[in-house]
């Protein structure tokens, strides 16, 4: 069975603050695909990045960047200097080589105070 | 189409009347899927179709629920008798194949409310 965990429900922080969320997964497969997504008020998910489970580099995308670590099954997602419109619900996801479906975690809400 | 198109965007309907909800994939996407999230939730699976085959119903909650999809391209579905517990927002998605390399676009959803 495959399973991602995001333990954190709710972050609040205030803006310019750098903030970690959390995704632990439980898989048996050996390739596996991991994702983001983010979730704004307006509802529509965006997607944020997806990774190879061969592929351990962490990954930086302007103030978002990602660290996989294979040896403690997380995928964790950092945001530098946050803004107000980092503001959203983020969801952590994975997917079996031979699975066709995504199983996402239950999503962090993140609210960034001005 | 530029990405996944799902109408109506709104519905609210009474309470034990049938609704049906539409989703328009991304040309060339041949798998597809739907998704429910109750307010304040996580994603719940529901249905995965690859072409017009639907290999796995396994999370439709109950025979209430059911789903098509024609000429491998808009599917929909349909939600009999409704019951208030079926208040949801209906997310679709379409991946160019369901191969676990692919990832998802999703559609804006359908906001259902049963009064």
């Amino acid at each position: 069975a495959q399973k991602v965990t995001q333990a954190q429900t709710e972050i609040s922080v205030v803006e310019k603050e750098d903030v970690t969320l959390d995704c632990v997964y439980e898989t048996r497969d050996t390739t596996y695909y991991l994702f983001w997504y983010k979730q704004p008020p307006s509802g529509e998910l965006v997607f944020l990045i997806r990774r190879n489970s061969f592929d351990e580099q962490n990954e930086i995308s302007g103030r978002y960047s990602w660290n996989f670590q294979k040896s403690t099954s997380s995928f964790n997602f950092t945001i530098t200097a946050s803004q107000v419109v980092d503001s959203a619900v983020y969801f952590c996801a994975l997917r079996g080589q031979g699975a066709q479906k995504l199983v996402f975690g239950q999503g962090t809400r993140l609210t960034i105070n001005p | 189409g530029a990405g996944v198109s799902q109408s109506p965007s709104n519905k609210v309907t009474e309470k034990g009347k049938d609704v049906e909800l539409r989703c328009d994939p991304i040309s060339g996407h041949t798998a597809l899927y739907w998704y429910r999230q109750s307010l304040g939730q996580g994603l719940e699976f529901l249905i995965y179709f690859q072409g017009n085959s639907a290999p796995d119903k396994s999370g439709l909650p109950s025979d209430r629920f059911s789903a098509e999809r024609t000429g491998g391209s808009v599917s929909t579905l349909t939600i009999q008798r409704t019951q208030q517990e079926d208040s949801a927002v209906y997310l679709c998605a379409s991946s160019l194949g369901g191969q676990g390399r692919y990832g998802y676009t999703f559609g804006s959803g359908t906001r259902l409310t049963v009064v």
